[in-house]
């Protein structure tokens, strides 16, 4: 059953603390990202990896970190520097980006509240 | 920055009718494509557009593209309840990643 799942479905931080969100993916994509999305509001690019050992910042990194050491897994660290943690966390995967197509298959999402 | 942005922001109609949205973007773009989201769920990709294409269908969703005016149209015919959710466009320009708007909240009432 070829997918991309995310782990856990909702997850609750105490301020202060980091906390790490899962992305899995088995349908060979070269390409993950890991978006936010507040309430009402569309998706805004944290981070994305278009390779193994290999990532950039997209337009709201500031607070977050990322790692890609397998081509199935890109993680994600919310840190303590992130101010308005709070938020619906998607994470998704493509074939190469900056190519001219390919559709991106998201997971079903982590709702991450901090307590 | 959000380029896509998606109108009416919300609308309600009954089953059976049809709905459209609208999205105007930027700059210019390679492709533009239609997601769909079910109330705290992942977002569904449903149709891309490419910027030398003008109208594209798939079942009973119909897209099209004005690159001279930049906008992009949603239409859903013989709308079901079950096409109840948010549906969002999202740009690709030059070599950048998928840039989304804000969504539009479909609501189709039995």
């Amino acid at each position: 059953d070829g997918g991309i799942t995310q782990s856990p479905k909702y997850l609750f931080r105490k301020e202060g603390q980091n906390v790490t969100l899962s992305c899995e993916q088995n349908l060979n994509h070269d390409a993950m990202y890991w978006y936010r999305q507040d309430p009402g509001q569309g998706l805004r690019l944290i981070y994305y990896s278009q390779i193994v050992n290999d990532f950039q910042k997209g337009d709201i990194a500031e607070g977050y970190s990322v790692s890609r050491e397998k081509k199935e897994s890109f993680p994600l660290t919310v840190t303590s520097a992130q101010k308005n943690p709070t938020a619906f966390y998607l994470c998704a995967s493509s074939w190469a980006s900056g190519r001219k197509g390919y559709e991106q298959f998201f997971g079903p999402g982590t709702r991450l509240t901090v307590l | 920055s959000q380029q896509g942005e998606e109108d009416p922001q919300a609308l309600s109609i009954q089953e059976g009718e049809n709905a459209t949205m609208n999205c105007s973007y930027k700059t210019s773009i390679n492709n533009l494509q239609w997601y769909r989201q079910n109330s705290g769920r992942g977002l569904v990709h449903l149709i891309l557009i490419r910027s030398n294409e003008r109208e594209k269908h798939s079942g009973r969703l119909r897209v099209t593209l004005d690159t001279s005016k930049k906008s992009s149209s949603l239409l859903i015919t013989a709308s079901r309840a079950a096409d109840t959710a948010s549906y969002f466009c999202a740009t690709l320009s030059g070599y950048s990643t998928l840039t989304f708007g804000k969504g539009t909240m479909l609501l189709v009432s039995p």
